[in-house]
């Protein structure tokens, strides 16, 4: 079947403009993950969404950033203001298991 | 705070010969613990996986070494290929939990 997908792959975006994430996990997977690999860094865990149950935003780094997930499938992750900072790329991950996470293939996001 | 480590950006192995590539965690509850493989341009794959009940898994080629009282793992591919080529990851949760943790990774290239 399908993997993940995300859109777009790849986002030039200027300072302090909104930038909207897509994430299509694997049909029929009830956890969703948002990570981060900045350059040189390991994934940063970002937010993660378990079915109907309220998503564990622990792991966002300022309120800047958010996400949902509609209907129990797909995900955007939303970036107000960026900073340059923010430019790494973004991974998005589901799984119907607590074990493995089946990744899609990341959007890159450059803040100018 | 990283609390799993890969304090080896990069290996080279000739092919054929064995890779080890290594991870030092820092939480003692982490009771689960992953490898993935990363490709460039793509998110990563999951390659395989050991809960802390055991302190061996083995996959065809790869073998992962759990070291608990060191909070130590280690994966190992023999026989090592060109196609192994790519950056492994090492992550770790708890169970049950919804975070998992993962490693800078290592770069490893495999010599024909």
């Amino acid at each position: 079947g399908a993997g993940v997908s995300q859109s777009p792959s790849n986002k030039v975006t200027e300072k302090g403009k909104d930038v909207e994430l897509r994430c299509d996990p694997i049909s029929g997977h009830t956890a969703l993950y948002w990570y981060r690999q900045s350059l040189g860094q390991g994934l940063e865990f970002l937010i993660y969404f378990q079915g109907n149950s309220a998503p564990d935003k622990s792991g966002l780094p300022s309120d800047r950033f958010s996400a949902e997930r509609t209907g129990g499938s797909v995900s955007t992750l939303t970036i107000q203001r960026t900073q340059q900072e923010d430019s790494a790329v973004y991974l998005c991950a589901s799984s119907n298991l607590e074990e493995t996470q089946y990744f899609g293939p990341g959007t890159r996001l450059l803040v100018l | 705070d990283q609390q799993v480590k890969q304090n080896s950006p990069s290996l080279s192995v000739q092919e054929g010969r064995i890779s080890i590539l290594n991870c030092d965690y820092t939480n003692s509850m982490f009771d689960y613990f992953l490898w993935y493989k990363k490709y460039p341009a793509e998110g990563p794959t999951f390659l395989i996986s050991i809960s802390s009940i055991k302190d061996k898994n083995e996959d065809g080629r790869f073998t992962v070494f759990l070291n608990k009282s060191a909070k130590h793992l280690s994966l190992h591919i023999v026989p090592s290929q060109p196609g192994d080529s790519a950056v492994y990851f090492c992550a770790a949760k708890r169970i049950p939990g919804n975070q998992f943790y993962f490693g800078t990774g290592t770069s490893l290239t495999v010599i024909p």
